[in-house]
C-alpha cells in the first residue's frame, strides 16, 4: 500500500511566520503534488513536482514556494503566513505514469492567527 | 473557472438503494476521469477511475459512467451502505497535463 506521511496533522502558527509543511512518500513515486481544500471549492492546486529538484506552478502559486530535494519528500512552504492561508492542505504522490491515480495523506489543518 | 462541475452539494439515500452521483466538464482535452472519497479528517481515498476512451468502469458496488458528448459522468453505488457516507470528488486530467482537477464536491448521506 502506498503511504503518504504529511509530518503535521494540526498546526496553529502566527501572521509573518515562515511555515514549512513536510510530505513523504514510501513508493519511489516522480510525481508529487500539493493542495489546499477550502469548504465549498474543493481542492485546488498549489504546486506539483513531476521529478526531484523539478517544480511547476499549480492554480494558487501565490504566497507559496516548494522544495523537492530528494524523492520522496516534497515540502510546501509559506513565505510569510496571512489569515487567508489558514486551510486543509493536502499532500498526494503519483508514479510517473498520468494515467494512474493519485495517492493522498491525510492533510494537515493550518491555523494561521 | 471550474472546468469540473458537481452540481449537487449533498445528496441522501436510503440504505439499499442506488446513489447516483454526478459530475459535468468543460474540457473535451480531458482524457483520464476519477472519483475520490473523503471522509472527515482523512484525506481523499481513490476508488474508482475511466479513461475517455471507454465509457463504462466497474469494480465491486462502484460503476462509473462517462458520456463524452455530453460531458458528463456519474459514479453509481449498488446498493448504498451506511459507511459510504463521505464526500465525493469527481476529478478530471487533461490529455498533455500532470495534475487533477476536482470539483467542488458532493457530500453523500446514507440513511439506515
Amino acid at each position: 500500500d502506498v503511504k503518504v506521511t504529511q509530518s503535521s496533522r494540526y498546526l496553529v502558527k502566527r501572521t509573518g511566520e515562515k511555515v514549512f509543511l513536510e510530505c513523504v512518500q514510501d513508493m519511489d513515486h516522480e510525481n508529487m503534488f500539493w493542495y489546499r481544500q477550502d469548504p465549498g471549492l474543493g481542492l485546488r492546486l498549489i504546486y506539483f513536482s513531476y521529478d526531484v529538484k523539478m517544480k511547476e506552478k499549480g492554480d494558487i502559486p501565490e504566497g507559496y514556494s516548494v522544495s523537492r530535494e530528494k524523492k520522496e519528500r516534497f515540502s510546501l512552504i509559506l513565505e510569510s503566513a496571512s489569515t487567508n492561508q489558514t486551510s486543509m492542505y493536502l499532500c498526494a504522490s503519483r508514479t510517473g505514469n498520468r494515467y494512474q491515480p493519485q495517492h493522498f495523506g491525510d492533510g494537515t489543518r493550518l491555523s494561521i492567527l | 473557472d471550474q472546468q469540473v462541475k458537481q452540481n449537487s452539494p449533498s445528496l441522501s439515500v436510503q440504505e439499499g438503494r442506488i446513489s447516483i452521483l454526478n459530475c459535468d466538464y468543460t474540457n473535451s482535452m480531458f482524457d483520464y476521469f476519477l472519483w475520490y472519497k473523503k471522509y472527515p479528517a482523512e484525506g481523499p481515498t481513490f476508488l474508482i477511475s475511466i479513461s475517455s476512451i471507454k465509457d463504462k468502469n466497474e469494480d465491486g458496488r462502484f460503476t462509473v459512467f462517462l458520456n463524452k458528448s455530453a460531458k458528463h459522468l456519474s459514479l453509481h453505488i449498488v446498493p448504498s451502505q451506511p459507511g459510504d457516507s463521505a464526500v465525493y470528488f469527481c476529478a478530471a486530467k487533461l490529455d498533455s497535463g500532470y495534475a487533477l482537477n476536482f470539483g467542488k464536491g458532493t457530500s453523500l448521506l446514507v440513511t439506515p
